[in-house]
């Protein structure tokens, strides 16, 4: 049962536009939400979070949205940079549960042409 | 460079082998978590220690087991090896790791043990 869900596989878009990356959950007990990005060879690396009490957070180029009532998240990069190609996955976890385990998508292939 | 270290970086290895996985925590992080990627899967959480002291499982086979040692290291022992197993082994930490306030810490990954079961 796939509780984080990233629909889309792939994303390709050109410099300079926005990019949106969407996610959507299904356990109500999710309360805080994490994107990660992963270069090839590399580790995910931490790129922004949000929590349930917010429905957005801002961190330079990176913006997430949370829509708790439509169980979806979604990131948008703007403006987006070929550096910006990679991977990225989003997270979820229950905060007050009994652990901080993190609930993986599948991760999104984003593409920046030059 | 998330200050997250594993070793070995690949592992080639053949079926019904047992194979130990390295994990060192960023200096000051006392949760260790180990993760598993699968081809076309995203990360699927495996096991949580915290000071030494095992937190959570999660999707983690009985061939595997892990250990928090008294310096925060970490390591994970994969048995009886299948080729289904392998897959990328990422190892995580963060300062806490306990539910509540706690609960929000990030999680940093290391760059991940790449096992191949032949």
């Amino acid at each position: 049962d796939q509780q984080v869900k990233q629909n889309s596989p792939s994303l390709s878009v050109q410099e300079g536009r926005i990019s949106i990356l969407n996610c959507d959950y299904t356990n109500s007990m999710f309360d805080y939400f994490l994107w990660y990005k992963k270069y090839p060879a590399e580790g995910p690396t931490f790129l922004i979070s949000i929590s349930s009490i917010k429905d957005k957070n801002e961190d330079g180029r990176f913006t997430v949205f949370l829509n708790k009532s439509a169980k979806h998240l979604s990131l948008h990069i703007v403006p987006s940079q070929p550096g910006d190609s990679a991977v990225y996955f989003c997270a979820a976890k229950a905060v007050t549960g009994a652990n901080s385990k993190l609930t993986f998508g599948k991760g999104i292939t984003l593409s920046v042409r030059p | 460079d998330s200050g997250v270290t594993q070793t070995p970086k690949h592992l080639i290895t053949a079926t019904g082998q047992r194979v130990t996985l390295r994990c060192s925590p960023r200096s000051g992080d006392l949760s260790v978590y180990w993760y598993q990627q699968s081809l076309d899967q995203g990360l699927q959480f495996l096991i949580q220690y915290y000071n030494g002291e095992e937190r959570a499982k999660g999707n983690i086979l009985e061939r595997f087991s892990a250990q928090q040692f008294p310096d925060l290291h970490s390591e994970l022992n994969l048995s009886s090896l299948e080729l289904g197993d392998s897959a990328l082994y990422f190892c995580a930490s963060s300062v806490a790791g306990a539910s509540g306030r706690a609960g929000t810490d990030t999680q940093y990954f290391g760059p991940g043990t790449r096992l191949t079961v032949l």
